[in-house]
């Protein structure tokens, strides 16, 4: 089954720093496009990061500097290593799979999403 | 940045309903739009692809159309299971979503 399983999420205190991860089954992470995306409670979906196959990373302005992407291919897994948390990164986190082919924009798959909370 | 504004915000319908959600992009984005639906604590599940494309597994009630800068999401008849709220989203320059409508119990 294809399936992307997300972990690391918790309660952090502002300035401090968390990792998450996002174990892919099903494809193989260093062949496909992937992404994270974030939703603050009650509101909208937001990009974060994108990492593509080919090893390019993209962020969003809001957290570029702060945030990085990463991928361990031997343990089909992705990353986001997140530093210098505020308060309003608090979210719930997923990570997504491009489609394959021209539409790798479009995300076929999600994780389930792992809670991120900012607070002293 | 491209912004996306969906409209409406809420949408009240009964079962059977024609629905249409339309979304508009601040620049042209050609055909590169994807449109979502979410429901409450669940991750988003991806429904069209390239403005028209309907993702596989996905009822035929669902469509979409447009290019440039306007689009739309066309659920022909309203059913139990489609009350959520749906996301637009470009993926012509980076990536942005549309604030979210949500479909609601008239």
């Amino acid at each position: 089954e294809v399936q992307l399983v997300e972990a690391g999420g918790g309660l952090i205190q502002p300035g401090g720093s968390l990792r998450l991860s996002c174990a892919a089954s099903g494809f193989n992470v260093s062949s496909n496009n992937t992404s994270w995306v974030r939703q603050a409670p009650g509101k909208g979906l937001e990009w974060v990061s994108f990492i593509y196959s080919a090893g390019s990373t993209y962020y969003a302005d809001s957290v570029k500097g702060r945030f990085t992407i990463s991928r361990d291919n031997s343990k089909n897994t992705l990353y986001l290593q997140m530093n210098s948390l505020r308060a309003e990164d608090t979210a719930m986190y997923y990570c997504a799979r491009g489609r394959d082919g021209y539409d790798w924009g479009a995300f076929d798959i999600w994780g389930q999403g792992t809670v991120v909370t900012v607070s002293s | 940045d491209i912004q996306m504004t969906q409209s409406p915000s809420t949408l009240s319908a009964s079962v059977g309903d024609r629905v249409t959600i339309t979304c508009r992009a601040s620049q042209s984005i050609s055909s590169w739009l994807a449109w979502y639906q979410q429901k409450p604590g669940k991750a988003p599940k991806l429904l069209i692809y390239k403005a028209s494309s309907l993702e596989s597994g996905v009822p035929s009630r669902f469509s979409g159309s447009g290019s440039g800068t306007e689009f739309t999401l066309t659920i022909s008849s309203l059913q139990p299971d489609d009350f959520a709220t749906y996301y637009c989203q470009q993926y012509s320059n980076y990536w942005t979503f549309g604030q979210g409508t949500k479909v609601e119990i008239k």
